[in-house]
């Protein structure tokens, strides 16, 4: 049970190097998440997809564009990486219903130089 | 805007103890609240949701409490063990619209059970 799979789960980037961080899940779920984990900060919302084919901004998007590919895949893009984006990303889902847990990937950890 | 806070920050402990984790909330129009682990290095892990129409829920050694009216949860966790040492969140559900929801986070509560 493999749950939500992110990849890669370490990477180190320089300046204006572009990454895409990779995001699936097994369970059928409808809606997507990309948080970020900073030290002090809690988890913050990057962007979200509420079904195939629908995504939002979240509290914090500037530097970040979402594709989600299809019902399983969800994947996050820096297009021009800057150190105030070292962290850790986290890809999460649920289903549709508000009233659903929500299940993380493992995170991935992101420093930027 | 919705602000989730947990005291303390960092908590030790010795094992058998029995221990409360706070969190509070500003806006109390949320939809539930979940209560998350995380250990170092890992994800996230559900441990409870305690929907709004709700006053507890309770998992094994764990009980969580909400009052919205005063913007408060609590996790109860009974005759604490090493095993239970990691991080504590809880995040509530706040609809922005009937199409849309965001889970703003606490930043959580370090324990630490020492033997």
């Amino acid at each position: 049970n493999a749950g939500v799979t992110q990849t890669p789960k370490f990477q180190v980037l320089k300046t204006g190097q572009s990454m895409t961080l990779q995001c699936a899940q097994d369970m059928n779920h409808n809606s997507m998440y990309w948080y970020r984990q900073d030290p002090g900060m809690g988890l913050r919302l990057i962007y979200y997809s509420a079904s195939e084919g629908t995504t939002d901004k979240g509290e914090v998007p500037n530097g970040y564009n979402v594709s989600r590919l299809n019902k399983r895949e969800f994947s996050l893009r820096l297009e021009s990486a800057a150190p105030s984006q070292t962290s850790v990303y986290f890809c999460a889902s649920s289903p549709r219903s508000l009233n659903s847990p929500l299940h993380f990937g493992n995170g991935t950890r992101l420093t930027v130089t | 805007k919705q602000e989730v806070t947990q005291i303390p920050a960092a908590l030790s402990v010795p094992e058998g103890e029995n221990l409360v984790l706070n969190c509070s909330f500003t806006d109390s129009a949320i939809y539930n609240l979940q209560w998350f682990r995380q250990d170092p290095g890992k994800g996230l892990t559900s441990l409870l949701l305690i929907q709004s129409s709700q006053r507890e829920q309770t998992s094994g050694r764990l009980n969580a409490s909400l009052d919205k009216s005063s913007g408060r949860s609590t996790l109860y966790i009974a005759a604490s063990q090493p095993g239970d040492s990691a991080t504590y969140l809880c995040a509530v559900r706040n609809p922005v619209n009937y199409n849309t929801d965001k889970l703003i986070f606490g930043t959580g509560t370090r324990l630490q059970v020492f033997p």
